[in-house]
């Protein structure tokens, strides 16, 4: 069975870190690209980054380009997202999501449970 | 960037047929999914490009993808269809449009 654990959220003053971790079990990890998405309280989902197999060339929605970094260790079946400078309008749920690719198509089946994520002081 | 558009709400009675649209420039040039949200769950994917399901999907749901418009359409509504439904694209980045909430009265 395929699944995908979060784990690493809590509560953090703005201008502070956290790092998100997946765990993920029942798939080849290293065969596929990840990714994160977010969802604030209330509100819609918000794709946050994906990285590829190997960890190169990562994509960053530019509302955290520059302050979250995503990457991966494929011996640890484990994928992170590293977030600095968090503002309160980080708070969300952060998913993480196995990524399928068909050409130009790229869909994220399945999600983990999430972890919450709260910006406050 | 590149922006999806759905309807916020959309209202069905039990048995009938639900369709809930997601607009995006030239849309129907990109692949389009969907994914279904209940409360306090995670989202689950339930069409993926355009008009795929995967398996444990029921029939019920199908979808299609022309022009400027994506289309989820649900046959025979039950209750158990309530839940906010959200399009996904990739333009170079995920896109995901901002969610419809599907009320079944």
């Amino acid at each position: 069975e395929v699944e995908l654990a979060e784990s690493g959220g809590g509560l953090v003053q703005p201008r502070g870190s956290l790092r998100l971790s997946c765990v993920v079990s029942g798939f080849t990890f290293s065969s596929y690209a990840m990714t994160w998405v977010r969802q604030a309280p209330g509100q819609g989902l918000e794709w946050v980054s994906t990285i590829s197999t190997s960890g190169g060339s990562p994509y960053y929605a530019d509302s955290v380009k520059g302050r979250f970094t995503i990457s991966r260790d494929n011996s640890k079946n484990t994928l992170y997202l590293q977030m600095n400078s968090l503002r309160v309008d980080d708070t969300a749920v952060y998913y993480c999501a196995r990524d399928r690719v068909a050409g130009s198509a790229r869909w994220f089946d399945p999600w983990g449970q999430g972890t919450l994520v709260t910006v406050s002081s | 960037s590149y922006e999806l558009t759905q309807p916020p709400s959309v209202s069905v009675s039990p048995g009938q047929t639900a369709s809930i649209t997601c607009s995006g420039d030239k849309l129907g040039n990109k692949y389009a999914c969907w994914y279904q949200q209940k409360p306090g769950q995670s989202p689950v994917l339930l069409i993926y490009q355009d008009n795929k399901r995967p398996s444990g999907i029921p029939e019920r749901f199908s979808g299609s993808n022309s022009g400027n418009t994506a289309t989820l359409t649900i046959s025979g509504t039950q209750p158990m269809d309530e839940a906010d439904y959200y399009c996904q694209a990739w333009d170079s980045a995920g896109v995901f449009g901002g969610g419809t909430k599907l009320a079944v009265l």
